[in-house]
């Protein structure tokens, strides 16, 4: 059973709109989440990231809020660009826990 | 030049051949992963290491077993392929304290066994 979910496997959105993605964790002890943009042919690069004493992360035009009663995160991408287009991982990690869990990612396609 | 390389690209090989990937990073990093992607079911953890000394068994090592030869290297290999281990294969190194790591990926080697 996946411990990290992101029940959307893909996603359309208007060029210059908000992109919003998703994400649900299973076991409340991860305490460290992370999501990845990942383009055809390359491996994922990191994105943003959100330690669970904080509810929001934000830098330039990603945001990513944490829903710890939830068990929930989403990111957010405002405005969305063309260049967005790419398949987005979420990824979380126990407090001093040795490894990461990623959920299975959801193809984001943001249209002109 | 890229931080975390990956040979090869591209593999074909056929069932019960012994393979390597390899992994070469040039980030100066301790610890080092390798993970399998599937359709659907996003990364997968096989092994991991914290150094030259520490290998660890991931989420789905069977029918794998890694080599780290030095810091900067970190080799996979499959003693005896299995057309379920189609997949695509990256290899990452890590930096950071608790709550702080990010990880860092190669390009990844599309592996089909025939």
């Amino acid at each position: 059973d996946q411990q990290v979910k992101q029940n959307s496997p893909s996603l359309s959105v208007q060029e210059g709109r908000i992109s919003i993605l998703n994400c649900d964790y299973t076991n409340s002890m991860f305490d460290y989440f992370l999501w990845y943009k990942k383009y055809p042919a390359e491996g994922p690069t990191f994105l943003i990231s959100i330690s669970s004493i904080k509810d929001k992360n934000e830098d330039g035009r990603f945001t990513v809020f944490l829903n710890k009663s939830a068990k929930h995160l989403s990111l957010h991408i405002v405005p969305s660009q063309p260049g967005d287009s790419a398949v987005y991982f979420c990824a979380a990690k126990l407090l001093y826990g040795q490894n990461f869990v990623f959920g299975p990612g959801t193809r984001l396609s943001v249209l002109p | 030049d890229a931080d975390v390389t990956q040979t090869p690209r591209n593999r074909i090989t056929k069932t019960g051949k012994r393979i390597m990937l390899e992994c070469s990073q040039t980030k100066g990093h301790d610890r080092m992963y390798w993970y399998r992607q599937d359709p659907g079911l996003g990364l997968r953890l096989i092994y991991y290491s914290f150094d030259v000394k520490d290998i660890n068994k991931g989420e789905i090592s069977d029918g794998y077993s890694v080599s780290r030869q030095a810091q900067a290297k970190f080799s996979l290999s499959l003693e005896s392929a299995i057309p379920n281990q189609t997949a695509l294969y990256f290899c990452a190194t890590a930096t950071g304290g608790a709550n702080q790591e990010t990880q860092y990926f190669g390009p990844g080697t599309r592996l089909l066994v025939l």
